[in-house]
């Protein structure tokens, strides 16, 4: 069984364009997160929520739209896809308030755009 | 802006040494400390987490904390090349309504047989 898990896994789009990618969690954690891993390697938060409440909001532009349907699951809306916006993105899932429990991570979504 | 500091390598060790690898952190207040590795292409695994000052065992590995010093360190005895990958340094930020983690850029490791 998959604890976190990510769809697609590989996206490619041209600039302009705009995309979603989902992610889902059975560990019955409360606290989900995006992260993006750029072409050095370096992982930076973009997004928390805890029991479907956004509680960390990086400085990331606002073409990128989390949702949380329920604490379960929490997806990433990016619109106008842009050039730089190539990178993984992961998704991550922790027990209680953000931040203090291991975080347990997805494959990730590699998106390319042209 | 608090940081997490790392060398980025790469560390070349010969299988069965040990590999050291370090990090520093700048939030004083820090309070959770967390070793992930991440093999090439692949998503971060947890390896350790330790939360006050000391040792850590868990096989192989064994974490250290010195919060006078801000630095968490990671021991990898008897290196196998299976353990070649990079490895993240994560630190939970202190204070506020601020839970998120910080991570380090990463060390790469080489475990040469």
């Amino acid at each position: 069984d998959t604890a976190v898990s990510q769809t697609p896994k590989y996206l490619v789009t041209q600039m302009g364009n705009d995309k979603s990618i989902k992610c889902e969690q059975n560990l019955g954690h409360d606290t989900m997160y995006w992260y993006k891993q750029d072409s050095k390697k370096f992982l930076k938060i973009m997004f928390s929520y805890n029991n479907k409440e956004l509680i960390i909001n990086e400085t990331v532009p606002n073409r990128f739209s989390p949702k949380s349907p329920d604490k379960a699951h929490l997806n990433l809306h990016i619109n106008s896809l842009e050039l730089g916006d190539s990178a993984v993105y992961f998704c991550a899932s922790s027990q209680g308030p953000p931040g203090g429990q291991p975080q347990h991570f997805g494959d990730g979504t590699r998106l390319s755009i042209l | 802006q608090k940081e997490v500091e790392q060398n980025s390598g790469p560390l070349s060790v010969p299988e069965g040494a040990i590999a050291s690898l370090n990090c520093t952190y700048s939030d004083r207040g820090s309070q959770s400390f967390f070793w992930y590795r991440q093999y090439s292409g692949k998503s971060p695994e947890l390896i350790m987490s330790i939360y006050s000052n000391g040792d850590k065992e868990d096989g192989r590995f064994t974490a250290q904390l010195n919060k006078a010093s801000q630095y968490v360190s990671l021991l990898i005895r008897d290196s196998q090349p299976s353990d070649s990958a990079t490895y993240l340094c994560a630190v939970k930020s202190s204070g506020g309504s601020n839970y998120k983690l910080t991570f380090g850029k990463g060390t790469l490791l080489t475990v040469n047989p």
